[in-house]
């Protein structure tokens, strides 16, 4: 089955500052990519997504790239606030229907 | 708008004891989602359903057992409840359009505790 892998296990950065966070996946025939963001003991919410036919998406200070070739995808998000500051977790699916994967995790703490 | 529903929120068992979680999509979303999500893990995924027949099964324990009902919704039974089934459990949604995003819905989830 799909295996995702994600790094940074957490994340600190400053107030203002940019975070990135990496994942790999192993089944080539995956075709999509979403982003949640899970705040403690809360349910994890999409915060954007991408599919396999497009290399970046952006949404305001969040953006998403998508290197096909490399299997690899990873989540920028720029002048970080502190309300940023949560557990965000990659995840991959290959068909509509079928589950996602997800990666490990990401805590980010974003400190003013 | 109407979101995923679960319910019980929270629940209080024994071990060897059994629980129930129930999930209602939704409306017109065609397949529901099991994960499970222990403390400081990421969800992990335990069976779905489309249109009421198992579609995908993940790391559901032989002790578990899940079904959709003719009104889409979802319930997890839980027999011979360990230890280790504390968690919160989430059940998601989605519409399957095709070969397209898969976009899953979360509930708020279910939190066990066995005791």
């Amino acid at each position: 089955g799909e295996n995702v892998e994600q790094h940074p296990s957490t994340l600190s950065v400053q107030e203002g500052d940019s975070a990135v966070i990496k994942c790999t996946y192993s089944d080539s025939a995956s075709n999509y990519f979403p982003w949640y963001k899970q705040e403690l003991g809360k349910r994890p919410q999409l915060i954007i997504d991408i599919r396999s036919n497009v290399g970046e998406k952006k949404d305001q200070r969040i953006a998403v790239t998508l290197n096909k070739t490399a299997k690899h995808f990873s989540l920028h998000i720029t002048e970080t606030q502190p309300e940023d500051s949560a557990v965000y977790f990659c995840a991959a699916s290959w068909h509509s229907g079928y589950a996602l994967n997800f990666g490990k995790g990401t805590s980010l703490l974003v400190t003013p | 708008a109407a979101g995923v529903i679960q319910s019980p929120r929270h629940l209080i068992k024994e071990k060897r004891e059994t629980a129930t979680l129930k999930c209602y999509p939704i409306p017109r979303h065609d397949t529901v989602y099991w994960y499970q999500q222990g403390p400081g893990q990421d969800p992990q995924f335990l069976i779905s359903f489309y249109e009421k027949m198992q579609s995908d099964k993940g790391s559901i324990p032989d002790r578990f057992s899940a079904q959709q009902f003719s009104d889409y919704h979802s319930e997890l039974n839980m027999s011979s409840l360990e230890l280790g089934d504390s968690a919160l459990y989430f059940c998601a949604s989605s519409l399957v359009v095709g070969s397209g995003a898969n976009v899953l819905t979360f509930g708020a989830g279910s939190r066990l505790t066995v005791l």
